[in-house]
């Protein structure tokens, strides 16, 4: 099992410019997530899939849209990528809410 | 909403000692889990350990152990016999109802050095 993958490591973007980060999950896990990392700012939510077919906001979730294309996959799009959304993107899984999460890998991100 | 409150920035230890990172909460739920989770250099976020608030003993997974004093809302973890591969940052983390569904709210993290 790969558990948790993400897609791509590395990014960098110009400001203006759109992106999708893309996750997959392998352990049929019902919930999904997407933080940001920022420094001395813990992880922060910025969307979320409860199950297949919802999706809710986050803490921080201007500037970004979701998708739950399938139980197995959740995409975190950038329209109009900002400096301000510079950061480490990290997906992550639960079987139920409330349980143990299981991360990714994480995607670093860098718009100039 | 839910606050997670890690009053260390950063903390020491000297290989083969003890250490213990403080973590405190507030939450209106009952039912809940609690989590480290450790973050090496690598970035990957692994899980440490995970508390059920409702049992009353501690967890213990090998050298890990928590102190969960839930009338505190206070959840510490105790680092024994720290090794070298125990240098990473450490987050606490708790879910918080919202909405109709359960959210992981991190606290801002610990940096744990462990000296040779």
């Amino acid at each position: 099992n790969a558990g948790v993958t993400q897609t791509p490591k590395f990014q960098v973007l110009k400001t203006g410019q759109s992106m999708t980060l893309q996750c997959a999950q392998d352990m049929n896990h019902n919930s999904m997530y997407w933080y940001r990392q920022d420094p001395g700012m813990g992880l922060r939510l910025i969307y979320y899939s409860a199950s297949e077919g919802t999706t809710d906001k986050g803490e921080v979730p201007n500037g970004y849209n979701v998708s739950r294309l399938n139980k197995r996959e959740f995409s975190l799009r950038l329209e109009s990528a900002a400096p301000s959304q510079t950061s480490v993107y990290f997906c992550a899984s639960t079987r139920h809410p409330g349980e143990t999460q299981y991360f990714g890998p994480g995607t670093r991100l860098l718009v100039l | 909403a839910q606050t997670v409150t890690q009053s260390q920035p950063e903390m020491s230890v000297q290989e083969a000692e003890t250490v213990t990172l403080s973590c405190t909460y507030d939450t209106s739920e009952n039912n809940y889990y609690l989590f480290w989770y450790k973050q090496p250099p690598s970035r990957q976020m692994i899980l440490v350990i995970r508390q059920e608030a409702y049992k009353q003993q501690n967890a213990t997974e090998n050298r890990f152990s928590v102190n969960f004093q839930k009338a505190a809302k206070s959840f510490s973890l105790k680092i024994s016999d720290s090794q070298l591969g125990d240098t990473a940052m450490y987050f606490c983390a708790t879910p918080y109802s919202g909405a109709g569904s359960y959210q992981l709210t991190f606290g801002k993290g610990t940096k744990l050095s462990v000296i040779p």
